[in-house]
């Protein structure tokens, strides 16, 4: 559960929808994670979505999770210029069941959103 | 807004110094973890703590070091600070009951730059 990979970099227009994916590698993970993180702010939770879940819907985010690909994505639908900030996808590390509430992240999307 | 605090929010220091970075939890967080994130990476796992006691390390040598008071605060020491060791410090706590067991909240960070 160590390795979390994201694309570095995602520019959309304002009003568009921006997809943000995540590909991670322990298929014993339990939750998926996505936060979000402004210039000089710490993580803000979004969302995330638990392991048995394909999709996961919350107002303008949805989470789809495909579990044979490993692979996680953010959709955010009518993207603002507020929406413009570093995303993280991160799993929980899990240790014989147990969560232990180790996270591990990726290097972060950073979203461009163009008026 | 967490509910979780951070200070200082930022601290500049020398190599070879020793430093303490504070945190206080939400009130019934029992579990609190620490995070080093470098420029342009995602958070990497320091250590947790639950009920005063580290019950997790990730990869960082023993001058990072910890401590957890029963009032929800806790404490990140690192002695004979490194060049590398410039970064944003992000503790999270989660509680260990009720349904949110495995949500992490994050605090603002505290910047510190060695020199």
């Amino acid at each position: 559960g160590e390795d979390v990979e994201q694309s570095l970099f995602l520019s959309v227009r304002e009003g568009d929808s921006s997809v943000i994916n995540c590909t991670y590698t322990d298929s014993s993970s339990t939750y998926l994670y996505w936060y979000k993180q402004e210039p000089g702010a710490g993580l803000q939770l979004l969302t995330y979505i638990f392991s048995n879940m394909d999709m996961k819907q919350d107002q303008r985010l949805t989470v789809l999770l495909n579990k044979k690909d490993k692979h996680l994505s953010l959709r955010i639908a009518d993207t603002q210029t507020g929406d413009s900030a570093i995303y993280f996808c991160a799993e929980t590390y899990t240790d014989r069941g147990s969560t232990l509430g180790r996270l591990y992240f990726g290097r972060g999307t950073q979203l461009t959103v163009w008026p | 807004e967490t509910g979780v605090t951070q200070s200082p929010t930022h601290l500049i220091k020398t190599r070879g110094q020793q430093v303490t970075l504070r945190c206080s939890s939400q009130s019934g967080h029992n579990t609190v973890s620490w995070y080093q994130q470098a420029l342009g990476q995602g958070p990497q796992f320091i250590f947790q703590y639950y009920r005063e006691e580290e019950n997790g390390r990730g990869n960082f040598p023993p001058r990072f070091s910890g401590l957890q008071f029963p009032n929800y605060s806790s404490e990140l020491n690192v002695n004979a600070l490194e060049l590398d060791d410039s970064a944003l410090y992000l503790c999270a706590s989660r509680s260990d009951s009720g349904t949110d067991t495995d949500t992490q909240y994050f605090g603002p960070g505290t910047r510190l730059t060695v020199l």
